[in-house]
């Protein structure tokens, strides 16, 4: 069965310091894997996805992940925060076999000045 | 090219009560997933509808059921509403295959039940 972890309910960052957001995955085939944005009474917005190709993804606003088959993960980051980063983060995992996709519980990042 | 709608944005029911919550996707997509999400629990998948045929469903009782018209929109209803049913309610659609696409999110619903 597919399951998603992301390690970390609350992240706390310094402005303009490393972003590192975890996310480790269960599954028994290769999976699709994505990391989502929400922002306060917002739907998820996509930042990046990884399906097959290069294990390291770029997304958008600065963003990037590595999937690393051998640690099962796919962590998130970005080499400076900024304040509008503030926001939940969501890691997701789709396989071929099930139609659906599964969220991890997700992280929130707070950015300090 | 619209977005994903849902409506109503907010809805306030009382326990006992039924509610369908409507989603419609973004225009060519043919997959449409609903999901619940709650502080404490995340994001929890309701179910999936691709073409009108449920592909998937979540471990949620049978008071939550769905469906998918022929133009992909999509309704969610939940019956003998509890108070554990308050949550935002989430509709996603893709194109549906192949599976690695991406999901557009709509807004979402907020149920409250009081």
């Amino acid at each position: 069965a597919q399951s998603v972890t992301q390690l970390g309910s609350h992240v706390s960052v310094s402005e303009g310091a490393l972003v590192l957001l975890r996310c480790n995955y269960s599954s028994s085939v290769p999976p699709y894997l994505f990391w989502y944005v929400q922002y306060p009474n917002q739907g998820l917005q996509l930042l990046l996805k990884y399906t097959t190709g290069a294990t390291l993804v770029k997304g958008i606003n600065g963003f990037e992940a590595e999937f690393k088959k051998s640690e099962t993960s796919f962590h998130l980051t970005k080499p400076s925060a900024h304040m509008s980063d503030a926001a939940e983060y969501f890691c997701a995992v789709t396989h071929t076999g099930g139609f659906k996709t599964i969220f991890g519980a997700g992280t929130r990042l707070f950015v300090k000045a | 090219k619209a977005g994903v709608t849902q409506t109503p944005r907010y809805l306030i029911k009382t326990r006992g009560q039924q509610v369908t919550l409507s989603c419609s996707p973004i225009s060519g997509h043919r997959s449409v997933s609903w999901y619940q999400q709650t502080p404490g629990q995340g994001l929890q998948f309701l179910f999936e509808y691709f073409s009108e045929t449920q592909r998937n469903k979540g471990n949620f009782p049978g008071r939550f059921s769905g469906r998918q018209f022929s133009n992909s929109r999509s309704e969610m209803n939940v019956s003998t509403l509890e108070l554990g049913d308050s949550a935002l309610y989430l509709c996603a659609s893709s194109l549906g295959l192949p599976l690695n696409t991406e999901a557009f999110f709509g807004q979402g619903t907020r149920l409250t039940v009081v």
